[in-house]
C-alpha cells in the first residue's frame, strides 16, 4: 500500500540552528501539508501546498517557517531558527484532491527536539 | 468558539461496553468528515468518513447532522484494542481542521 514516508524520525538539535525535515508523498497526490503536534496537544495545521506554492498557511507558520519541493518527489518542511517551542512531532499528509472531501494520508512523524 | 470541538473525555470504559463520542464544527460550509484514530505518539489514520445517511463499519457507526452541525461516533462491545485517542477532523476547501481528541481507554 503507498505511503507517506517521512525522514528523520528524531531529529534533536540546539536552539537556533536551522532544521529541514522530509518528506516523500504519495506519487499520485497533488495536495501537501504539514502538521504539528506538541506532546500532549491536539494536531495543529501548519501549511498547504499545491501546484509548487503554499496555498495556505496558519498563524503558526511565521517568517521562520518555509516549504518546498525540490524535485518531483520530497515536500520539506524548513525551520530556519529554532526556538525551544518548536519541540513537537511534524506530520506530513498528502490527499489527492483538494476541495476538501478527500482523506489525508499521513506519514509517521519527525519528532523534534529543540535543546 | 473553536472550529471542531470534542468531548473532553477521557472515556474509561469495560470491555463489551458501548461508548458514543460527540463533535461539533462551526463551520456550515464545512464540505466533508471523518473520525481519525492515533495511537500514542503515532500519525493519525482514517477510521471512518462520516455521511449524512450514516454509516457503518463492524462495529462502529459514524452519524452527521448537517442542520446542527454535529458528528457522532458510536463504537459497539469495546475491545481492549479500541484503546486510543479519537480524532474528529472537518474539512473545508482543502484545509483539514482537527478537534482536540478524545482518549478512551478500554478497560478488561
Amino acid at each position: 500500500e503507498p505511503e507517506v514516508t517521512q525522514t528523520p524520525s528524531h531529529q534533536v538539535t540546539q536552539m537556533g540552528q536551522e532544521v529541514i525535515l522530509r518528506c516523500v508523498p504519495i506519487s499520485n497526490h497533488l495536495y501537501f501539508y504539514w502538521y504539528r503536534q506538541i506532546l500532549g496537544q491536539k494536531v495543529e495545521f501548519l501549511v498547504s501546498f499545491y501546484n509548487n506554492e503554499i496555498s495556505e498557511k496558519s498563524e503558526i507558520f511565521d517568517d521562520q517557517f518555509s516549504v518546498e519541493r525540490p524535485d518531483g518527489s520530497n515536500f520539506t518542511l524548513k525551520i530556519r531558527s529554532t526556538k525551544l517551542e518548536d519541540s513537537a512531532m511534524y506530520f506530513c499528509a498528502s490527499r489527492t484532491r483538494g476541495d476538501g472531501t478527500g482523506e489525508l494520508f499521513f506519514g509517521e512523524g519527525s519528532r523534534l527536539t529543540v535543546l | 468558539r473553536k472550529e471542531v470541538e470534542q468531548d473532553p473525555g477521557p472515556f474509561n470504559v469495560p470491555e463489551g461496553a458501548t461508548v458514543a463520542f460527540n463533535c461539533t464544527y462551526s463551520n456550515s460550509a464545512s464540505q466533508s468528515f471523518f473520525w481519525y484514530r492515533q495511537d500514542c505518539r503515532k500519525e493519525p489514520k482514517l477510521l471512518m468518513s462520516v455521511y449524512s445517511s450514516g454509516n457503518e463499519d463492524g462495529r462502529f457507526t459514524a452519524q452527521l447532522n448537517r442542520a446542527s452541525q454535529y458528528i457522532s461516533l458510536l463504537i459497539r462491545d469495546s475491545k481492549l484494542s479500541d484503546s486510543a485517542t479519537y480524532l474528529c477532523v472537518v474539512n473545508k476547501a482543502g484545509k483539514s481542521t482537527f478537534g482536540d481528541g478524545t482518549t478512551l481507554t478500554v478497560k478488561p
